[in-house]
């Protein structure tokens, strides 16, 4: 099975900064890599497939990057609605399997 | 509009049985690849099973093989996922999601809980 990891485990941010997620798959994945964002009580939402493909409707501060086994989610200026723990799903293989999440608070 | 609506969580014994239901619209259900995605309290989230546009593909997680069984209706627009021999490790929110060809949850429903305790 390929294990992601997801670093850092929380972040703590402020309106307005950047902030970076990194996303780490045990094995060469390609591109074939998702983001996700969850926010409390809520079901997750679908950012970015394919490692950089923005979701239709997603705010263009949302980008994602990298291929192989090492990828990034950025935000390029946090926005209130943007606090909420994401997750990186690759689907190179069954089982699909997600990271652990990251939280992004208000700092 | 894109609307899951899941249906048939609640409270069962260990070793017991349910079947929850996803009812779909909004999309043309039977040209997607359909799933399960479970979210135990507090935990992260988890992929259940996935089963593909005419049924003839069905994945499991290790942890479920032989216990859940994923279906569909096409007619019907509602996906289907029978939990036997329940343990209490399978408490959790469980969503339907539809999911792409290249195996990725576009959209979801809103969950409905499972509770596994005695």
């Amino acid at each position: 099975d390929i294990q992601m990891t997801q670093s850092p485990s929380s972040v703590s941010a402020s309106v307005g900064d950047r902030v970076t997620i990194t996303c780490r798959a045990s094995q060469d994945i390609t591109s074939w890599l998702a983001w996700y964002q969850q926010k409390p009580g809520k079901a997750p939402k679908l950012l970015i497939y394919a490692a950089s493909s923005l979701q239709s409707g997603v705010p263009s501060r949302f980008g994602g990057s990298g291929s192989g086994t090492d990828f990034t989610l950025t935000i390029s200026s946090l926005q209130p609605e943007d606090f909420a723990t994401y997750y990186c799903q690759q689907a190179n293989s069954f089982p699909l399997t997600f990271g652990p999440g990251t939280k992004v608070d208000i700092k | 509009e894109v609307q899951l609506v899941e249906s048939g969580g609640g409270l069962v014994q260990p070793g017991g049985s349910l079947r929850l239901s996803c009812a779909a619209s909004g999309f043309t259900f039977s040209s997607y690849w359909m799933s399960w995605v479970r979210q135990a309290p507090g935990k992260g989230l988890e992929w259940v099973a996935n089963i593909k546009q005419d049924g003839s593909e069905k994945y499991y997680v290790d942890s479920v093989k032989g216990r859940f069984t994923i279906s569909r209706d096409n007619a019907k627009k509602s996906l289907y996922l029978q939990m036997n021999s329940l343990r209490a490790e399978d408490t959790a929110v469980y969503y339907c999601a539809v999911t792409t060809v290249t195996q990725y949850f576009q959209h979801w429903g809103q969950g409905t809980l499972v509770t596994v305790s005695s």
